[in-house]
């Protein structure tokens, strides 16, 4: 199965509210990636975290690493209908090849 | 965005025909890699390449075999498609790994029937 795992799977908000996704590994990861997938569209990189709690902020998105670096979040402030879309992690869990998280979609109502 | 065709883009075949989808690249990257996505599982690692001719399986590999003998063709075969298959494949290529990005083509989207 699948060794990066996101909860929740789906999240439905009204514009303006607050929005976070989580992601864990059952290994230690030596980084970890985001992508953002638009509807219809393909996965599109959005940052890297690299250091054990490792916080960086792009506008309204703050990425976090876990101090263990087995976990990590993604949250936005203040969502908006540009928000919408599908969050992943990924990360190499063991293997050579990158391993992407299960995804949480996000729903943003205006 | 980053130099990757899929092609097709789109495709329905039958149950037991044999399927190869394309993921071209002219960013001279060295790994490629395709994923299948379906609803609630995210995208899920089918088959890699970490060069040409050096390939490994991800962890959905069964009933596909992959080729890569030139850098910039990564190919998927499905020898006998089954329902089951039906999905959208992603090509995706990254420099290496282990810290570097990866770009991922438009997509194709096959239906078994």
């Amino acid at each position: 199965g699948q060794q990066v795992m996101q909860i929740p799977q789906y999240q439905h908000v009204q514009e303006g509210e607050d929005f976070t996704t989580y992601c864990n590994s059952s290994t230690t990861l030596s980084n970890i990636q985001w992508y953002k997938q638009r509807p219809g569209g393909h996965p599109v990189f959005l940052i890297q975290l690299v250091k054990s709690g490792e916080v960086k902020k792009q506008k309204r998105l703050t990425f976090q690493f876990g101090e263990a670096k087995k976990n990590s979040s993604l949250h936005i402030t203040a969502t908006q209908t540009t928000d919408v879309g599908t969050y992943f992690c990924a990360g190499i869990p063991g293997r050579r090849a990158l391993t992407f998280g299960s995804g949480t979609r996000l729903q943003v109502q205006p | 965005d980053a130099g990757i065709t899929q092609s097709p883009r789109h495709k329905v075949t039958e149950t037991g025909t044999p399927v190869t989808l394309r993921c071209h690249q002219t960013e001279n990257h060295r790994y490629m890699y395709w994923y299948r996505q379906d609803p609630g599982h995210g995208l899920r690692l089918i088959h890699y390449s970490y060069g040409v001719k050096d390939t490994d399986k991800g962890e959905v590999s069964d009933g596909y075999s992959v080729s890569r003998s030139k850098t910039e063709d990564f190919l998927l075969t499905l020898e006998s498609a089954t329902s089951s298959q039906t999905s959208v494949y992603f090509c995706a290529i990254s420099e290496g790994t282990g810290g570097v990005e990866a770009f991922f083509g438009q997509g194709t989207r096959l239906t078994v029937v």
